[in-house]
């Protein structure tokens, strides 16, 4: 089964920009990937931020941004707010196999 | 925008199964994915696996022995059973919605504990 990569940890100060990466075993990740990212905060459900590697929902704050990167979907935060404090997780799709496989989350502090 | 439910036994018995059930509300049930996910203590997100509405199954590799996902269109539910349960199963197990490689809705989660 493929693994998927994420920055255990990564520190951001309020006002600035921080880009989160997710990085596939198999090799490039594609568009095909349909990368999703979602947030988690402490007690609560995930929610869903990007799809499709640069997707937005409607309730997707403006700052927030997905992008494929040198073979890696990233998920770039502009201007983060205090509240952006949160794990992200990335979401990758492999058609061969009709899978879907999680990255191991990054831990985001705003400090 | 959907509303998912999940539901069933917060508690389960080494060697029994586990069984989750997610309702769907505010939408239908018809067509698109439904997966389940599961977030273990203090670890990170994992894709269990998801069902069609159609009732076509797709599962992770290292569960798909112990995992079975049905759906029950009628009543507008799909559950996820999981065998062989061991203390390496507690979680909070998740339901969630999948439209066109899309994940847009989530249930709140239901904790899974398990233990003699």
């Amino acid at each position: 089964q493929a693994v998927v990569t994420q920055e255990p940890s990564l520190t951001v100060s309020p006002g600035g920009t921080v880009t989160l990466t997710c990085a596939s075993s198999t090799g490039a990740v594609i568009g095909a990937s349909y990368a999703n990212w979602f947030q988690e905060k402490p007690g609560q459900a995930p929610r869903s931020l990007i799809y499709g590697t640069s997707g937005k929902h409607s309730w997707t704050p403006a700052r927030f941004s997905g992008a494929l990167v040198g073979g890696k979907a990233t998920l770039t935060l502009s201007g983060v707010q205090p509240e952006d404090e949160a794990d992200y997780h990335c979401l990758l799709y492999y058609g061969d196999s009709q899978v879907w496989v999680f990255g191991g989350g990054t831990k985001l502090t705003v400090l | 925008q959907v509303q998912l439910q999940e539901s069933g036994p917060g508690l389960v018995k080494p060697s029994e199964t586990l069984s989750v059930t997610c309702s769907v509300s505010s939408g239908s049930i018809s067509s698109h994915y439904w997966f389940w996910v599961r977030q273990s203590p203090g670890k990170g997100l994992e894709w269990i696996g998801r069902i069609y509405y159609n009732g076509n199954t797709n599962y992770n590799p290292s569960l798909k022995s112990r995992a079975t996902i049905s759906i029950e269109m009628s009543r507008k539910v799909f559950s996820l059973k999981l065998a062989s349960v061991t203390a390496a199963d507690t979680a909070v197990y998740y339901c969630a919605r999948e439209v066109n490689w899309k994940v847009d809705s989530w249930g709140q989660g239901k904790l899974v504990i398990v233990s003699s």
